[in-house]
């Protein structure tokens, strides 16, 4: 189906553990983004993507990874979870052109203990 | 499912009303605004977007409008019905593509 996926949809890891969010997008948009969603904090932005093979920063991305390989995959990973790193993380894509509305998946649930 | 609306401003309204969401932006160089509407346990979703040479746009039940001099965006939702309850969030962005900054949002509960 096209669309914007994200896996798993919960995950429970432990501190220390490294652990893989993935997004899958289906329509080629050059534009991807991870958010993470904290209460009091609203959406944060962690790292984002203009197209296959480049990364930017954003707002808090210390202790997160990326890579983009891939204009489809835009896996987040965390190399050592922290119990501050639980959250509810979104990926996004978006063209980057003319309406640069994102679209959001539906989110994982995170939770480190 | 986990709540993103607790802590949050809170508008309570009645089905059938009319809601009106603030929003104070903080970017005076913005030149693209959106709402999003999110549910409980889902992603946010798109409303409406606005450019700055905007000050109104009108959607399906829906109004943004814009006041750039006090940087200001509302979302104005005609005839409010239960499955409108969500938060809403704005975002804004500037210069020809840039990532969007978004607000910390507004819980709407609309009661039958």
């Amino acid at each position: 189906d096209a669309g914007i996926t994200q896996s798993p949809r919960y995950k429970i890891t432990e501190t220390g553990r490294q652990v893989t969010l993935m997004c899958h997008q289906t329509w080629s948009h050059s534009y991807m983004f991870w958010y993470r969603q904290d209460l009091g904090h609203g959406l944060r932005l962690i790292y984002y993507s203009a197209a296959a093979d480049i990364t930017d920063k954003g707002e808090v991305p210390d202790g997160y990874v990326v890579s983009r390989s891939k204009t489809e995959n835009f896996p987040l990973t965390l190399e050592s979870a922290t119990r501050s790193q639980t959250s509810v993380y979104f990926c996004a894509s978006s063209t980057g052109t003319g309406e640069v509305g994102y679209t959001f998946g539906s989110g994982t649930r995170l939770t480190v203990v | 499912g986990e709540s993103v609306g607790l802590h949050l401003p809170t508008l309570s309204v009645q089905e059938g009303d009319n809601s009106i969401i603030n929003c104070a932006y903080s970017n005076s160089a913005s030149d693209y605004f959106i709402w999003y509407k999110q549910e409980s346990g889902k992603g946010p979703q798109f409303i409406i977007d606005i450019r700055s040479n905007m000050d109104k746009r009108q959607g399906q039940r829906v109004t943004v409008l814009l006041n750039k001099t006090v940087k200001h965006l509302s979302l104005q939702i005609a005839a409010t019905q239960p499955g409108d309850s969500a938060v809403y969030f704005c975002a804004e962005g500037f210069g020809g593509y840039s990532t969007l900054t978004f607000g910390k949002g507004t819980m709407l509960l609309v009661s039958p």
